[in-house]
């Protein structure tokens, strides 16, 4: 599976959209772009995932840059609860997926 | 269930004893994972199940640990002669399967906090 790379913390004012870069030059026509987080002393969460075309659910949305190189993750409106580690995977097998160190994003009030 | 469940939530066990850790998924996910976090760093993949079988044990971080799945269900990660490296929370996750038509990813249980003292 191709590599990320995310910032290792960020910061954002509570009740503004906070915006989650990831880098993934070398992923592959067939991996997916997967989102979770995890909040402290929690199992990681499922935000949601893409393969090219932008995507939005109740938690989030999803950009993702034509060449697919790089997303970005939008919380839109954050609360002082979306303070976590937010991981950006790509997958195209089977096996598991494959957690990188994450972003600490840190809402502040 | 209506979520995936890992028993027991905490354990503390002496060095060099052995301990069982159980996962069950949700109803009707045939994918099963397992992961290990150590305390302040990112998730350790182990192994995982389709069905019955686990196509690839390479992860296991060495002959010490065993998993076993049984109907499909249940899960048990076994920890032989338990060493203090050992400690950390395991975290179990279940999905539909294990191919790409399990679009909503998996779902975690809550994990076992092994401490080994």
């Amino acid at each position: 599976d191709a590599k990320t790379t995310q910032p290792p913390s960020m910061d954002c004012a509570e009740g503004r959209a906070a915006n989650l870069p990831c880098n993934h030059s070398t992923i592959s026509g067939n991996e997916y772009v997967y989102w979770y987080r995890q909040i402290h002393s929690q199992g990681p969460q499922y935000i949601i995932h893409g393969l090219k075309n932008n995507e939005t659910n109740e938690m989030a949305s999803l950009i993702i840059t034509e060449d697919r190189k790089s997303s970005t993750l939008i919380l839109p409106h954050a609360t002082l609860r979306d303070t976590a580690v937010y991981y950006c995977i790509v997958r195209g097998g089977a096996d598991g997926l494959t957690f990188g160190k994450g972003t600490h994003l840190i809402i502040q009030p | 269930g209506a979520g995936v469940s890992q028993s027991p939530s905490n354990k503390v066990t002496e060095k060099g004893k052995d301990v069982e850790l159980r996962c069950d998924p949700i109803s009707g996910h045939t994918a099963l994972y397992w992961y290990r976090q150590s305390l302040g760093q990112g998730l350790e993949f182990l192994i995982y199940f389709q069905g019955n079988s686990a196509p690839d044990k390479s992860g296991l971080p060495s002959d010490r640990f065993s998993a076993e799945r049984t109907g499909g269900s249940v899960s048990t990660l076994t920890i032989q002669r338990t060493q203090q490296e050992d400690s950390a929370v395991y975290l179990c996750a279940s999905s539909l399967d294990a191919g790409r038509r399990a679009m909503n990813g998996y779902t975690f249980g809550s994990g076992t906090r092994l401490t080994v003292v």
